[in-house]
């Protein structure tokens, strides 16, 4: 059983716009979400993370939105570039020295 | 401050063959652990390593793996005999042990390929 979806599965967006990836979650134990940018032939990296006692963390032109009563969070990308074209996975997990859980990734196209 | 890195980067073998990849962490990270993507699907956990000690093993499939951590350094997993849904990559991540929230530490991943 999947325990946090993400969608959309992929998202092509003109430069400059602004890309939304959202995910949802289950376990309500969760209390740690971070976002991984992933480029082809590397391995994921920390993009940005939140826990749920904010609503909003924003670094430069990434922002996580986050709902804490509809088990939802969302990455947007502000001003977005060719080179954040890369797949973006969401995550969760009881802390961060846990094991993550893992959304299934969003291939993200950034048109010049 | 050298990354995490893992060993080979591709690997392409048999059914029924044995394949062993390797991670070394990040040095002083005593957190490892393993995850599978495969075809595309979501990142897998498969198992946790504190220092030498397996902390969680609740992902891996089943009794054809085997991960070691000798030494509570580098990491190797071991697939015996592989099988044609083994194919994906192998990602390997480390972390300090601190308390505290702190990032997990990804390599560039093992390409299995199982033909």
């Amino acid at each position: 059983q999947q325990q946090v979806k993400q969608s959309p599965q992929s998202l092509i967006v003109q430069k400059g716009g602004i890309s939304i990836i959202n995910c949802a979650y289950e376990n309500t134990a969760f209390d740690y979400f971070p976002w991984y940018q992933q480029f082809p032939g590397k391995g994921p990296a920390l993009l940005i993370a939140i826990r749920p006692d904010v609503s909003e963390k924003k670094e430069g032109r990434f922002t996580i939105s986050f709902n804490k009563s509809a088990k939802q969070f969302s990455l947007h990308i502000m001003d977005s570039q060719p080179g954040d074209s890369a797949t973006y996975f969401c995550a969760a997990s009881m802390n961060s020295n846990y094991q993550l859980i893992w959304g299934a990734g969003t291939k993200l196209i950034i048109k010049p | 401050e050298a990354g995490v890195t893992q060993f080979p980067s591709h690997s392409v073998i048999e059914k029924g063959q044995t394949v062993t990849l390797r991670c070394d962490p990040i040095s002083g990270h005593d957190n490892l652990y393993w995850y599978r993507r495969v075809m595309g699907k979501e990142i897998k956990f498969l198992l946790h390593f504190v220092k030498e000690s397996k902390q969680d093993e609740s992902g891996m499939p089943n009794n054809r793996f085997l991960a070691e951590r000798t030494g509570g350094t580098y990491s190797t997993l071991k697939v015996q005999p592989a099988e044609l849904e083994d194919s994906g990559v192998y990602f390997c991540a480390s972390s300090p042990l601190n308390r505290g929230f702190y990032e997990q530490y990804f390599g560039p991943g093992t390409r299995l390929t199982v033909t």
